[in-house]
């Protein structure tokens, strides 16, 4: 079975550093890993998305993930943290050869809150 | 192109009724996806629908059901309506299955007293 962890309930970061939301994950095969954003009092938004090809992913609004494999990881990354970043970050694992049409597993959710 | 809608927004039920939220895909998705959100669980998946079929199910009691119409919008109903059913639900849509993203309407929140 898939699963994915978010191994911090809340990041904390002063705006200007750089911020980072941790993802891990466990399929059978290669994974699609996707990462989702929401805001106060909306849905969900796509950032990003790593299928195949170049581990470095880039997405909206200046972030970017790296997919490694051998550590089974998906981090999410800002290189500068915006007071309007704070919201709550989803990951989320698609395994392509679990057969058929496969669900969409997400993680529990990480808090970004950045400090001004 | 107007994305995902659901409806209604707010929803407050009595324990024992049943309740049926609806929710549009953006034109010409024919994924459409349910889960639920609450505070200490994250996103739980519903089910999953393609081409008016169930595709995928969760770990949800038979009391949560769903389907979805020829022109790809979907419903999903829940009945015997219990306290722990409170939460906010969403729909998402795609285009197929794999490798795309899914698109999620605002949520429908539901309160059972």
């Amino acid at each position: 079975a898939q699963s994915v962890a978010q191994p911090e309930d809340q990041v904390n970061v002063a705006e200007g550093n750089p911020l980072t939301v941790k993802c891990t994950y466990s399929v059978s095969g290669n994974p699609y890993l996707f990462w989702y954003v929401q805001y106060p009092n909306r849905g969900l938004q796509f950032l990003l998305k790593y299928i195949t090809g170049d581990n470095l992913v880039k997405g909206s609004y200046g972030f970017e993930a790296e997919f490694n494999k051998s550590q089974t990881s998906f981090h999410l990354k800002k290189p500068s943290a915006l007071v309007s970043d704070s919201a709550l970050y989803f990951c989320a694992v698609r395994d392509p050869n679990s057969g058929g049409y496969q669900k969409v597993t997400f993680g529990i959710g990480t808090k970004l809150q950045v400090i001004p | 192109k107007a994305g995902v809608t659901q409806t209604p927004r707010y929803l407050i039920k009595t324990r024992g009724q049943q309740v049926t939220l609806s929710c549009s895909p953006i034109s010409g998705h024919r994924s459409v996806s349910w889960y639920q959100q609450t505070p200490g669980q994250g996103l739980q998946f519903l089910f999953e629908y393609f081409s008016e079929t169930q595709r995928n199910k969760g770990n949800f009691p038979g009391r949560f059901s769903g389907r979805q119409f020829s022109n790809s919008r979907s419903e999903m109903n829940v009945s015997t309506l219990e306290l722990g059913d409170s939460a906010l639900y969403l729909c998402a849509s795609s285009l197929v299955q794999g490798v795309d993203e899914q698109f999620f309407g605002p949520g429908t929140r539901l309160t059972v007293l």
